[in-house]
């Protein structure tokens, strides 16, 4: 099936820092989600894109729907330590089933 | 309040032993799916549905089969569990296919 390649697969950052992920596409996509996961819960949707080059903010996060519509990216500024979690992109493309895929997602660490 | 619901949270069995996994979801979805989460794999789609009776594979269905007989209700079964099975299990609901996922909170399965 479709794949999305998400790098990083982890990091460990001090609180404070910025933080960048991102996830490609071999196809292109006509929707991308950014999640969160917590330990010992589901993923919880965090920012939606529907458009290229559309760029959206939630709070100190930002994402945007690449020119190209084969990635997206996730910025989060001045982490807190309750940012720590698991962080996945999904995206749909037009050529496939319409069904959502899942990248492999990024593990965040916040060193206080 | 809106949610997707799914039982057992934790669930510890026995090869060949068969059970089922029960999700529910009370916000009038017509989509439901499910995923099983593995280290470094990410979520990987195990079955879907689209509708009531109408259901579908997604990329790992092996050893799976589900039911949609009712909107709300799409359980998971496992006729014949393996070790291979254990993994983290989430149900997921959305209006429509593509859409933004909502995500029950989890169950762990472990087979031995």
């Amino acid at each position: 099936g479709q794949q999305l390649n998400q790098s990083p697969q982890s990091m460990f950052i001090q609180e404070g820092e910025d933080v960048s992920m991102n996830c490609t596409s071999s196809s292109i996509f006509n929707t991308w989600l950014w999640y969160k996961q917590e330990p010992g819960e589901g993923p919880v949707l965090l920012i939606a894109l529907y458009k290229a080059g559309e760029l959206t903010s939630n709070g100190r996060l930002t994402a945007q729907f690449g020119i190209t519509r084969k990635d997206s990216f996730l910025n989060i500024s001045a982490s807190i330590p309750s940012d720590v979690g698991i962080y996945f992109c999904a995206g749909s493309s037009i050529q496939g089933a319409q069904k959502l895929v899942f990248g492999q997602g990024t593990r965040l660490t916040i060193n206080p | 309040e809106a949610q997707v619901t799914q039982n057992p949270r934790y669930l510890i069995t026995v090869t060949g032993k068969k059970l089922t996994v029960t999700c529910s979801q009370n916000m009038n979805h017509e989509y439901m799916s499910w995923y099983r989460q593995d280290p470094g794999l990410g979520l990987r789609q195990i079955y879907y549905s689209m509708n009531v009776e109408v259901t579908d594979k997604g990329d790992v269905p092996e050893g799976y089969k589900v039911s949609r007989k009712e909107k709300r209700n799409f359980p998971l079964i496992l006729e014949s569990p393996s070790p291979n099975q254990t993994s983290l299990y989430f149900c997921a609901s959305s209006y429509r296919i593509n859409e933004k996922l909502f995500f029950g909170s989890g169950t762990q399965l472990s087979v031995l």
